[in-house]
């Protein structure tokens, strides 16, 4: 399996309800990322958490990161339409300049 | 819009031909990547360079080749082009600083080739 997998692969919620994903990785990391991606569209920069950090928010969004388990989970709260998309996570393994993205997870935010 | 430019949008071709995709960075940024993403097999890093020089290269097969230019914009190769080749290459930007790469990168909407 590759570095960075996201689970679930997907995931349908009504509206006003709180989504939650989570990204595994092999290798020590300097900081993963999240993305999202609308259907076709280029990704877009989410939140950066660094290898020192154990959780940051950004707007409705709130990540942690588990070093020891070599895992991270996004949170979206109260979850609206326009989220619907696939969410990546990206993390460059320590002593690498390569990114790597997870498979993703499909959000479908029903109105 | 990330300030990240591709061009094509929309490329058809014939296998066994060659295509050039050409990407323009956001002002600013020493950095560009190249992306593959196909159904099967998600989104895959290609290739990097960092002020014009390659700094870490991918799953990028021996068919294709990319350059950075003296005003920054890169250029991907895809040459003896087959099937398996369709897919969405992206490109991005980031800034960079002088150790690995701890920042946000910027996408440009991407070139959808398709190969007959």
């Amino acid at each position: 399996s590759q570095q960075g997998e996201e689970d679930p692969q997907a995931l349908s919620i009504q509206e006003g309800e709180n989504a939650t994903m989570n990204c595994s990785y092999k290798t020590s990391i300097n900081n993963l990322q999240w993305y999202r991606q609308n259907s076709g569209r280029g990704l877009v920069h989410l939140i950066l958490i660094r290898s020192n950090e154990r959780e940051k928010h950004s707007g409705r969004l709130r990540v942690t990161l588990d070093t020891s388990k070599k895992s991270s989970s996004l949170l979206i709260t109260a979850s609206r339409a326009a989220d619907t998309a696939s969410y990546f996570c990206a993390t460059v393994p320590r002593g690498t300049y390569k990114y790597i993205f997870g498979t993703g997870t499909r959000l479908k935010v029903l109105a | 819009d990330s300030g990240v430019t591709q061009t094509p949008k929309h490329l058809i071709t014939a296998t066994g031909q060659r295509v050039t995709l050409r990407c323009s960075p956001r002002s600013g940024d020493l950095s560009v990547y190249w992306y593959q993403q196909s159904l099967d097999q998600g989104l895959q890093f290609l290739i990097q360079y960092y002020n014009g020089e390659e700094r870490a290269k991918g799953n990028i097969l021996e068919r294709f080749s990319a350059q950075q230019f003296p005003d920054l914009h890169s250029e991907l190769n895809l040459s003896s082009l087959e099937l398996g080749d369709s897919a969405l290459y992206f490109c991005a930007s980031s800034v960079e600083t002088a150790v690995e790469g701890y920042n946000e990168q910027f996408f440009g909407p991407g070139t959808r080739l398709t190969v007959l």
